[in-house]
């Protein structure tokens, strides 16, 4: 079983849709990390949590800390946030040593 | 600012060729990574440093060392290359441990 696990690993929607993404994680952390992953592109952190909430545009990442678990939700969809979303885990093990979700891959349609 | 500038962005090895993979951030970043990504797997940390002259392997060393002689730059080198190092490569850069983390834009490597 994987440290690190997303749901769903595909998704598609109508423009906007509410869309929420999960990240399930079994080890202790001191951060985590949402990315975003357009096709063929580089890579963009969107968020970093330790606790609570955070908002960004019509990005909301959530984190609950005792449940191991976290969300990214966005609101109003539109077909520019197709991409792969990635949950990245730092375990509290005092080494840098990231542990990254398989991704989610979104396609918003039209 | 350039932020993380990963040189090359394609390149095609023969089996057994030696490359330098290069990495540099102009953010004065302490904390710098190199990922593996391969299809239908999450990325996987190579190496990392922590500051100029400290380094430290990850989840998949073999076959690839690193060198951090300044804060800025911090090379990938394949030894000897395999076709199982073909995978997209990416160096990520952060000021602290728990800070927001810079990607490159990746280095597309195929082995042959």
């Amino acid at each position: 079983k994987n440290e690190v696990e997303q749901s769903p690993q595909n998704l598609t929607a109508q423009e906007g849709e509410f869309i929420t993404i999960n990240c399930s994680y079994s080890v202790g952390i001191s951060a985590l990390h949402w990315l975003q992953q357009h096709p063929g592109g580089g890579i963009v952190s969107l968020f970093m949590l330790s606790s609570g909430k955070k908002k960004h545009g019509r990005l909301i990442a959530t984190i609950n800390i005792q449940e191991k678990h976290s969300s990214l939700h966005i609101t109003a969809s539109h077909p520019r946030d197709s991409a792969v979303y990635i949950c990245a885990v730092l375990p509290t093990s005092g080494t840098y040593k990231y542990i990254f979700g398989t991704g989610t891959r979104l396609k918003v349609l039209a | 600012n350039a932020g993380v500038t990963q040189t090359p962005k394609f390149q095609v090895l023969k089996t057994g060729q030696s490359m330098t993979l290069q990495c540099a951030q102009d953010m004065n970043h302490e904390y710098m990574s190199w990922y593996r990504q391969d299809p239908g797997m999450g990325l996987r940390l190579i190496h990392y440093s922590v500051g100029a002259g400290i380094t430290d392997q990850g989840e998949v060393p073999n076959g690839y060392n690193v060198s951090r002689s300044t804060t800025e730059d911090f090379p990938l080198r394949l030894l000897s290359a395999a076709p199982s190092q073909t995978s997209v490569y990416f160096c990520a850069s952060s000021w602290g441990e728990v800070t927001e983390a810079f990607f490159g834009q990746g280095t597309r490597l195929t082995v042959v």
